[in-house]
């Protein structure tokens, strides 16, 4: 079974710190994406990886930054929290196929909720 | 006007009912997934469609290209089926659109 796992379920930082949130996957899959869930807007991607230190800015990237140093580990950083960032964050990992295809099969972790007061 | 929609919004059914819900889209796509996401934030990912039907278990779900219309089906409901179910899909430009999901509650 695919594993995605994230660092923390629950998490409250102050505002103005920075905040480093970790995803790591075991099923050696190439794309991996940190999301937002917030009531009333559904998922809203932030940023996405295809590769190793490859990075592409998603819908709602302002704000945060990315870090992917090795194929497993997705890291989403706000380098200074602010109350408005206040939410559930979603990492999830697909793989790409023969012919750089995606699968489009998107496994998601456990989700981190992150309170900024 | 959002490029996915699911209706309805929220959905109280006893348990045993046949379950409907619906995803409409209004862009070209490669794939349509269902997710369920439980209370406490986990998602599990259901279905992926590109055309036809899929049934796994007590779940069906078909998707119409031409329509532009997906439907998720629960067939002989159990509470343990409460949960938000989201349809996504991934667009000809590889963006991935998220509808804002349906909640299940199923009485027992």
């Amino acid at each position: 079974d695919v594993k995605v796992t994230q660092s923390s379920r629950y998490l409250v930082k102050r505002t103005g710190e920075k905040v480093f949130l970790e995803c790591v996957q075991d099923m050696d899959h190439e794309n991996m994406f940190w999301y937002r869930q917030d009531p009333g807007l559904g998922l809203r991607l932030i940023y996405f990886s295809y590769d190793v230190k490859m990075k592409e800015k998603g819908d709602i990237p302002e704000g945060y930054s990315v870090s992917r140093e090795k194929k497993e580990r997705f890291s989403l950083i706000l380098e200074s929290a602010s109350t408005n960032q206040t939410s559930m964050y979603l990492c999830a990992s697909s793989f790409i196929g023969r012919g750089g295809v995606s699968t489009d099969t998107q496994y998601f972790g456990p989700g981190t909720r992150l309170t900024v007061l | 006007k959002n490029e996915v929609e699911q209706s309805p919004q929220n959905l109280t059914a006893q348990e045993g009912e046949f379950i409907t819900i619906n995803c409409s889209y209004s862009v070209g796509i490669s794939a349509l997934h269902w997710l369920q996401q439980h209370p406490g934030g986990g998602i599990v990912s259901l279905f992926m469609l590109s055309s036809g039907k899929k049934k796994h278990g007590r779940l069906i779900a078909t998707i119409n290209i031409q329509e532009k219309h997906s439907s998720l089906h629960i067939t002989a409901s159990h509470p343990r089926d409460s949960a938000v179910y989201i349809c996504a899909v991934r667009s000809w430009d590889d963006k991935i659109i998220f509808g804002k999901g349906t909640r299940l509650h199923i009485l027992p």
